[in-house]
């Protein structure tokens, strides 16, 4: 079973701070997924990486997938509360067989 | 409605009963998944259907859960003799590409979940 260890699980952060969210494991996955999750609901796609040493860019998030492919993270500049919520990591292994998601990192933004 | 529709969105029971929790995915998805998420935990990947190919069963955590798809749409998974470990978020999700038909750059569409609990 391939893991997929996310860091830190919990971050309570003011308004106009800047953070990072890492992802990380010991298995080579062919392409990567974050979601984001608000409380009753499920989880919504924000981005899919597939090179290594891959960037992508949504407004203030900043994705990257490690040459690697094994570990990602995401960068949040000058986080706003409407970024409050979990978010999810999920690799997509060799075979293409399987979705693995992260444990999630849940974030709070204060006003 | 055009999104994954989940049903019921809340289900308590009594130790021991069936419950049957079900998933309408989005019209034209080939692809179904099921989930289970603890609170505010990440997600435990139960069982995934593909079109007309049999169903990979191995994220089931035990016999008491089995789960069909008819016609290739709607799905119903269902948990026999339910357990307090059993409490937790069921979600579902439907795709239009299967993972493994090439590299995954698809999206996955997941319901509002159906919170069970088990008392």
């Amino acid at each position: 079973t391939q893991l997929l260890e996310q860091s830190p699980q919990f971050l309570s952060i003011q308004e106009g701070e800047n953070l990072t969210v890492y992802c990380n494991s010991s298995s080579v996955f062919s392409s990567l997924q974050w979601y984001r999750q608000e409380p009753g609901e499920g989880p919504v796609l924000l981005v899919t990486v597939v090179t290594g040493g891959e960037v992508k860019k949504l407004k203030r998030l900043t994705f990257q997938f490690g040459d690697a492919r094994k570990d990602s993270s995401l960068h949040i500049t000058a986080a706003q509360p409407g970024d409050t919520g979990l978010y999810l990591c999920a690799g997509i292994n060799n075979a293409g067989n399987m979705l693995t998601f992260g444990g999630g990192t849940r974030l709070m933004v204060k006003p | 409605g055009a999104g994954v529709s989940q049903s019921p969105s809340n289900k308590v029971t009594e130790k021991g009963k069936d419950v049957e929790l079900r998933c309408d995915p989005i019209s034209g998805h080939t692809a179904l998944y099921w989930y289970r998420q603890s609170l505010g935990q990440g997600l435990e990947f139960l069982i995934y259907f593909q079109g007309n190919s049999a169903p990979d069963k191995s994220g089931l955590p035990s016999d008491r859960f089995s789960a069909e798809r008819t016609g290739g749409s709607v799905s119903t998974l269902t948990i026999q003799r339910t357990q307090q470990e059993d409490s937790a978020v069921y979600l579902c999700a439907s795709s239009f590409l299967p993972i493994h038909d090439r590299v995954y750059t698809g999206e996955l569409f997941f319901g509002e979940g159906s919170r069970l609990t088990v008392l």
